[in-house]
């Protein structure tokens, strides 16, 4: 299986921030890098698909990049209602898998 | 509205048996593949399994935890997805999700069908 790996597992940042979130791949999986935010008691919400592009709807200070092994998330200015859960997910091979979580907290 | 419904989660004792559905309504349910997804309390997402559309012949994958044990169907013509869950086991306790699934393609003929539409969830808890 795949093993993703997110660092760091904690982060605090103030509003304002720019911060950049890292997923790792224990194997090349190309672009198929999914990321999503959860905030408590919520589903989950899909942010990017194929590493870098933008779900519909989801604001433009949320970026995405990389390919193979290494992924990073970027919000760009934090936001209030960015404080929560970020997973990434891995498509290229089953058992689809999950990194472990980044939770982001208000500093 | 785009949305999915889950229901069926309930108290069962190890070794006891479940059935979850997901109701999706606002788009055509027969054209995705359909995903189901869950989460232990405090824990991390895990994917539970897969089931394609009928053009690619409803056929299904699993996650190694519950695979034999769980099955994944779908009624088309009632815009259900199913969850059968048996020989169920204290750390199946979780959240489960269901979720639409979407395709994209990165060209070359290369696709993928990712997970764009969540349902809220329904709780099952697995204790004597």
């Amino acid at each position: 299986d795949i093993q993703l790996t997110q660092s760091p597992p904690f982060l605090s940042a103030f509003v304002g921030d720019r911060v950049t979130i890292t997923c790792r791949a224990s194997q090349g999986i190309s672009t198929f890098l999914t990321w999503y935010q959860q905030k408590p008691g919520k589903a989950p919400k899909v942010l990017m698909y194929a590493a870098s592009t933008l779900q519909s709807g989801v604001p433009s200070r949320f970026s995405g990049d990389g390919s193979g092994t290494e992924f990073t998330l970027t919000i760009s200015s934090l936001q209030p209602e960015d404080f929560a859960t970020y997973y990434c997910q891995q498509l290229n091979s089953y058992p689809y898998t999950f990194g472990q979580g980044t939770k982001l907290e208000i500093k | 509205e785009v949305q999915l419904v889950e229901s069926g989660g309930d108290l069962v004792q190890p070794g006891g048996s479940l059935r979850l559905a997901c109701v999706a309504s606002g788009f055509t349910f027969s054209d995705h593949y359909m995903d189901w997804v869950r989460q232990a309390p405090g824990k991390g997402l895990e994917w539970v399994g897969r089931i394609r559309k009928k053009a690619n012949g409803y056929t299904t994958e699993y996650a190694a935890s519950v695979k034999g044990r769980f099955t994944i169907s779908r009624d088309d013509s009632k815009n259900s997805l199913y969850l059968q869950m048996s020989s169920l086991k204290t750390e199946d306790t979780a959240v489960y999700y269901c979720a639409r699934s979407t395709e994209f393609t990165l060209g070359g003929g290369i696709f993928r069908n990712y997970m764009d539409v969540w349902g809220k969830g329904t709780t099952v808890t697995v204790s004597s």
